[in-house]
Formats: structure tokens, sequence, C-alpha cells
């Protein structure tokens, strides 16, 4: 049973328009959500991260907003730039208890067109 | 600074045969996570070491994989014998030092094919 979902496979959107990424979560231990992005044949990198502490955190064009109630958190970013064309991931780790082990979602593709 | 370097890159192999990644972690990591991915999902965990400790290999398959980190520094996984559904991306992480615990530095990944 998937823990982290992303239930959009894929994303498209104009360049210098918002893209707005969902990610859902059905464990309520979860303290410590992330999003990752991958490009083709590299490993994934770090973008921006949120403790369950805050309901935002913002990074330049980046923001991730988290509601615990709803078990969801949402990446933001604008505006959308062709470079932003990527795999992106969310995961999510109860750091309290597992000592961060992370638990990703599947994986949105944002295609970002100019 | 350097990122985590993972070799080899690709890997095909036939099935039955023997394999194994290496990997480097960034400077001053002291925890260690080997990933599986499969196509279309994302990074699946099978173990972390806290310097040589395996903290975690609740879902390392034990029949075929093992891996080691003798010295605390750089990892090494092997699957023996290969089956074909072991076919995936092998992603090796990093964390620690001053960048926290909880946001993990990823390699390239070696992506391994089995014939």
């Amino acid at each position: 049973d998937q823990q982290v979902k992303q239930n959009s496979p894929s994303l498209s959107v104009q360049e210098g328009r918002i893209s707005i990424l969902n990610c859902d979560y059905t464990n309520s231990m979860f303290d410590y959500f992330l999003w990752y992005k991958k490009y083709p044949a590299e490993g994934p990198t770090f973008l921006i991260s949120i403790s369950s502490i805050k309901d935002k955190n913002e990074d330049g064009r980046f923001t991730v907003f988290l509601n615990k109630s709803a078990k969801h958190l949402s990446l933001h970013i604008v505006p959308s730039q062709p470079g932003d064309s990527a795999v992106y991931f969310c995961a999510a780790s109860d750091y309290g208890g597992s000592q961060g082990n992370l638990i990703f979602g599947k994986g949105t593709k944002l295609s970002v067109k100019p | 600074e350097a990122g985590v370097v993972q070799s080899p890159r690709y890997k095909i192999i036939e099935k039955k045969q023997p394999v194994a990644f290496w990997c480097n972690p960034i400077s001053g990591h002291n925890t260690l996570y080997w990933y599986l991915q499969n196509l279309g999902q994302g990074p699946e965990l099978l173990i972390r070491y806290e310097n040589e400790e395996a903290v975690d290999d609740s879902q390392l398959p034990k029949d075929r994989f093992s891996a080691e980190r003798l010295k605390g520094v750089d990892s090494t996984l092997k699957i023996q014998p290969a089956e074909l559904g072991d076919s995936a991306v092998y992603l090796c992480a990093s964390s620690g030092g001053t960048s926290g615990a909880n946001e993990q530095f990823f390699g390239p990944g070696t992506r391994l094919t089995v014939l």
C-alpha cells in the first residue's frame, strides 16, 4: 500500500506560467517532506523541503505548501521555465521514528513548453 | 565538493551471473543508502548504513543480495545470482555532515540489465 502518492503521472505547462505538483500521504507519523527533481540518466537532486511544524516554505521560484489535516502537500513553481522539465518526486520521512528513511512517490513528469 | 560517485554507470549481464555495484559517498557523510528504482516508480530503500553498521536492511532480499561498508566510507552492493526481475537502476545516496540527516544526496545510479 503506497504511503506517498503522486496521482498525476505527467503535467504540461506553458513557459512563464505556474506549475503545481501534488502529493498525498497516508502515514500521520511523517514529519518531514521533501521534493526531488530528476533528469534522465541522473540521480534525484534535492529541491526543497518542509517540516511538519510549518505550512509553507519558499526558495526562489519554488514553494512547498503543507496541509497536515488533509495529508497533502504541493510544489509550486513560478514562473515555470523549460529547464524545469524533469520528473519530480515527493518524499516523506518519519525522522522521529525510522530516523530518516525516505518514502518516495512514483513521480510526476513535468514538461514546460517554450 | 564532489558528489556521490557510483560505478559502473551501466551493466548488462545474463541471468544467474553475479554483479556488484560500488558507491563512494560525499566526504563527511556518515549515512549511506542503497535504493532500487524500477521504471516508472520512485526509489525504494534497500539498506541504510550508519557508518559501518547496517541499521535498516529490512527491505534487502537477503537470499541473493548482500552489501558491505567495511570502513564506514565506500560501499558495495552485490547480487548473486541475478534474476531477470533485478533489471532496474540502483541508486546510492548519502546524508549527514552539515546538510542534515533528511537531505539525502544521490549518485547517478547504475542501470542494470539482466538478459
